[in-house]
């Protein structure tokens, strides 16, 4: 069975510091790959997603993640975060052709940024 | 409404009653989707719809649990003689067409605490 696993439970950074949290995930095909975020009090939304093409995607609020295939990962990352960043990730990963009911999430990394 | 919206907000029921939640998706999108959040669990995938299709009920924990939607539109989801286990964030989701690199769509959730 398809599994998706956020090694940071909880990730606590300084205003301006470098961002990355990380995501695997068991499949051996084809795949298509998302960042969902919550911020505080609001729904969940989509940061980005890798279904083809160039492995390295851009997203919104200045994020972005990595698909490399042979490490089966897919990190988000971002250079410089902001207060407002402060908000639950949640990896989350289904098999291309597959159903979409099998969209499966990780159990999210929650980021606290200190002004 | 732009949205997809969820009802009630939050829901206090005592352990063997039943309670029915509600989902109306983003207007004209097919897809409808059923996940349950728990407090450092992640996204529990529960039941999708698509279309006219019979529904994927592969992530219903137990018979206790079951949805329906009327008219390819509303959905409730029902849940008989409720245990202190099913206490959690009910988080309802919609998309255009269902295809698995679709952006999913999430309405702000029920809050259900059974005491």
């Amino acid at each position: 069975a398809q599994s998706v696993s956020q090694h940071n439970h909880h990730v606590i950074l300084s205003e301006a510091a470098s961002l990355e949290l990380g995501c695997n995930y068991s499949y051996g095909g084809t795949v298509n790959l998302f960042w969902y975020v919550q911020y505080p009090g609001q729904h969940l939304q989509l940061l980005l997603k890798y279904f083809s093409g160039d492995p390295l995607v851009k997203g919104i609020k200045g994020f972005e993640a990595e698909f490399i295939k042979s490490k089966f990962s897919f990190n988000l990352r971002k250079p410089s975060v902001q207060w407002s960043d402060t908000a639950e990730y949640f990896c989350a990963v289904n098999a291309n052709g597959g159903s979409q009911g099998n969209l499966i999430f990780g159990k999210g990394t929650k980021l606290s940024v200190k002004p | 409404g732009a949205g997809v919206s969820q009802s009630p907000s939050n829901k206090v029921t005592e352990k063997g009653k039943d309670v029915e939640l509600r989902c109306d998706p983003i207007s004209g999108h097919t897809a409808l989707y059923w996940y349950r959040q728990s407090l450092g669990q992640g996204l529990e995938f529960l039941i999708y719809f698509q279309g006219n299709s019979a529904p994927d009920k592969s992530g219903l924990p137990s018979d206790r649990f079951s949805a329906e939607r009327t008219g390819g539109s509303v959905s409730t989801l029902t849940i008989q003689r409720t245990q202190q286990e099913d206490s959690a964030v009910y988080l309802c989701a919609s998309s255009w067409g269902g295809r698995t690199n679709e952006k999913l769509f999430f309405g702000s959730g029920t809050q259900l605490s059974v005491l």
